[in-house]
């Protein structure tokens, strides 16, 4: 069975501060990993994959995570904490096959303070 | 960007009263998911659907629910008698294959059962 772990149910940095959002995975097979973001009352928003391909992962508004096998993990980072970063985020696990579900985590409520 | 659409954005029913739920996804995808988020909690997968039979379903998706793609761009979700603890934000998402993969969701319905 997959599952992934998210440390910290909320995180607060300062405005400018770097941001880092820790996941830990489990997973019997490579795992392709993800990084959702939910803004109040809205969706999920993709912020990058994982898979199988560069263990660097470049997404979208800054954000970036890097897959470590040797530690299980697939930690969120930001250099440069904005205001509008304010949500909750969701590392997310897929066994990578053609119809696999997705699991998520708890999830990380993210708050920026000034 | 192609998007997963959901109707409506909020449903308002009585306890015992059936709901469908509509979802139009990416028109290349294949793959077809219902999630669920109760308010403050993890998202959950109901089911996923692939080829016209669903793929996957998890112990809450029971007998009250059921899932249809009637006329090939549709995605329903119903519940047929619906209870108060199915009040929630219910998610469609898609997937595709190859260089589609990924799963895309919608933003969501929020359904209140009183």
């Amino acid at each position: 069975a997959q599952s992934v772990t998210q440390l910290g149910s909320h995180v607060s940095v300062s405005e400018g501060a770097l941001v880092l959002l820790r996941c830990n995975y489990s997973s019997s097979v490579p795992p392709y990993l993800f990084w959702y973001v939910q803004y109040p009352n809205q969706g999920l928003q993709l912020l990058l994959k994982y898979t199988s391909a560069a263990t660097l992962v470049k997404g979208i508004n800054g954000f970036e995570a890097e897959f470590k096998k040797s530690e299980t993990s697939f930690h969120l980072t930001k250099p440069s904490a904005h205001m509008s970063d304010a949500a909750e985020y969701f590392c997310a696990v897929s066994r990578g096959n053609r119809d696999d579900k997705i699991i998520f985590g708890k999830g990380t409520r993210l708050h920026i303070l000034p | 960007e192609p998007e997963v659409t959901q109707t409506p954005s909020h449903q308002v029913t009585q306890m015992g009263q059936e709901v469908i739920l509509r979802c139009v996804p990416i028109s290349n995808h294949l793959y077809f998911y219902w999630y669920r988020q109760i308010l403050g909690q993890k998202v959950e997968f109901l089911v996923s659907f692939y080829n016209n039979e669903i793929s996957e379903k998890s112990e809450i998706f029971d007998d009250q629910f059921s899932v249809e793609r009637p006329d090939g761009s549709n995605f329903t979700l119903k519940i047929r008698s619906t209870k108060l603890e199915d009040s929630a934000m219910y998610f469609c998402a898609s997937s595709g294959d190859g260089a589609n993969y990924g799963y895309t969701f919608g933003s969501g319905t929020r359904l209140t059962v009183v």
